[in-house]
């Protein structure tokens, strides 16, 4: 199956620094990746979707100006977190559906976990 | 709005048998997945269901009823591995993935 890398796979850092996050499509092309947030004992929550050339789309309530994403190529979306405070200390997860397929299904990275001091 | 509703929590024991259900309203339907998510892991895919009907693989197998509004996880065999969370997922109308909270599900021995 398709193969989705993230990193790093986990990050620890002072609180207004910022932090970049890869994701990559190790053996497919994706023209569209999303980001996701996870709290814990919570379900994912969608932050964004990533698309290659173009500006991402951030849902409702997801601050653009803090969560950067640029998606340059067709195998690498990134994310940066700017200004990090505590409260963005989570598990985030990117994951990108192999085109092609009879449905859309999304290979995901294993994940960052970012710790905010 | 779009809602999907599953238990929070289930227990049961190795080598039995455990079904997850989960109901949805969403805007427009392109098919079902169940995800397992270890603790600290990414989810990885189960199955995917677009008809009506069970799904089989192995130990693991998936029912939809679309006019319900309704699926189910079924688990055979119950192993110690299988203590996890299990997430339903739908696609809707704009290909979009909407996310259940997931269950956890505890296995003792």
């Amino acid at each position: 199956g398709a193969v989705v890398s993230q990193h790093p796979s986990w990050v620890i850092c002072k609180s207004g620094t910022s932090v970049k996050i890869e994701c990559r499509s190790l053996d497919f092309q994706a023209t569209t990746m999303f980001w996701y947030r996870q709290f814990p004992k919570q379900s994912l929550m969608l932050m964004a979707t990533s698309n290659e050339g173009s500006k991402a789309t951030y849902e409702q309530g997801v601050e653009k100006d803090k969560f950067l994403i640029n998606h340059a190529s067709l195998t690498l979306s990134t994310l940066t977190v700017t200004s990090a405070h505590p409260e963005d200390s989570s598990f985030y997860i990117c994951s990108a559906p192999e085109a092609g397929l009879t449905y859309n299904e999304q290979f995901f990275g294993p994940g960052t976990r970012l710790t905010v001091l | 709005g779009q809602n999907i509703d599953q238990p929070t929590e289930m227990t049961a024991t190795e080598g039995a048998i455990v079904q997850i259900n989960c109901t949805y309203q969403t805007s427009g339907f392109n098919g079902l997945f169940w995800y397992q998510q270890h603790a600290g892991e990414a989810p990885t895919f189960l199955s995917y269901n677009v008809l009506d009907g069970l799904e089989e693989k192995g130990r693991f197998s998936s029912f939809l009823s679309r006019s319900k509004g309704y699926s189910y996880l079924l688990l055979k065999e119950l192993q110690m591995k299988d203590s996890a969370s299990y997430l339903c997922a739908v696609l809707d109308s704009n290909y979009q993935l909407i996310w259940g909270a997931g269950t956890k599900l505890i296995i003792k021995p």
